[in-house]
């Protein structure tokens, strides 16, 4: 059975930091990683898809990587701002049968940065 | 291009009644999957729907049962409802396949009494 780790649960940084989440994954069979976002209440926001053949991607301050043989990804965030204050999850997809394919998401992490 | 919306956005319920919840997925995806996030916790995949048939089920009872229209929208059922369902409910759609991206509606939060 698939599990996913988020490290640490919460984070508080002041405003411009640069910070590192963590995401493990206990069965390397994946296709794909997602990071989203999600504001308190709210759904989620795709903020990076990484194929299990890539190793990284970068969207604007954001950018995330992948090492599949060893189950984890990271979320780097730079030069943080208060905007950016929300919880973070991961989810790995994988086969689930019959022709399905399923998320397995983290617990998050929940950021907040300080003005 | 219109994202995946959910409704209602809040619902509150008795026990033991049953609640319908609806989604409307982006503009030509195919597939619709359903997760239930509890207060604190990550979401929890429920079940996906393809081509009209569910294709995919977690570790849910078979109270949860859910459709999907030809023109790909979904319904999520729930009967007999317990007051451990109270949680948000997610719906997202992707494309068929084993690597698409999957995008999500804002949710349906769901308070059982």
């Amino acid at each position: 059975k698939q599990e996913v780790t988020q490290i640490p649960a919460a984070l508080s940084v002041p405003e411009g930091e640069n910070l590192v989440l963590n995401c493990s994954f206990t069965d390397s069979a994946i296709y794909n990683l997602q990071w989203f976002r999600q504001d308190p209440g709210k759904g989620l926001t795709s903020l990076l898809l990484i194929q299990s053949s890539q190793r990284e991607q970068t969207s604007g301050r954001l950018n995330a990587s992948l090492d599949k043989s060893s189950g984890r990804s990271t979320l780097y965030i730079a030069a943080s701002q208060p905007g950016d204050s929300a919880t973070y999850l991961c989810a790995v997809r994988a086969y689930s049968g019959a022709g399905s394919y399923q998320l397995t998401f983290g617990k998050g992490t929940k950021l907040s940065v300080i003005p | 291009e219109t994202g995946v919306t959910q409704s209602p956005t809040h619902l509150i319920k008795t026990r033991g009644q049953q609640v319908t919840l609806r989604c409307s997925s982006q503009s030509g995806h195919n597939t619709v999957s359903w997760y239930q996030q509890a207060l604190g916790q990550g979401p929890q995949f429920i079940f996906q729907y393809y081509r009209e048939e569910e294709n995919g089920r977690g570790n849910f009872p078979p109270r949860f049962s859910g459709l999907q229209f030809p023109n790909y929208s979904s319904e999520l059922n729930v009967n007999a409802l317990e007051l451990d369902d109270s949680a948000l409910y997610l719906c997202a759609s992707s494309l068929a396949g084993r690597d698409t991206e999957a995008f999500f509606g804002q949710g349906t939060r769901l308070t059982v009494v």
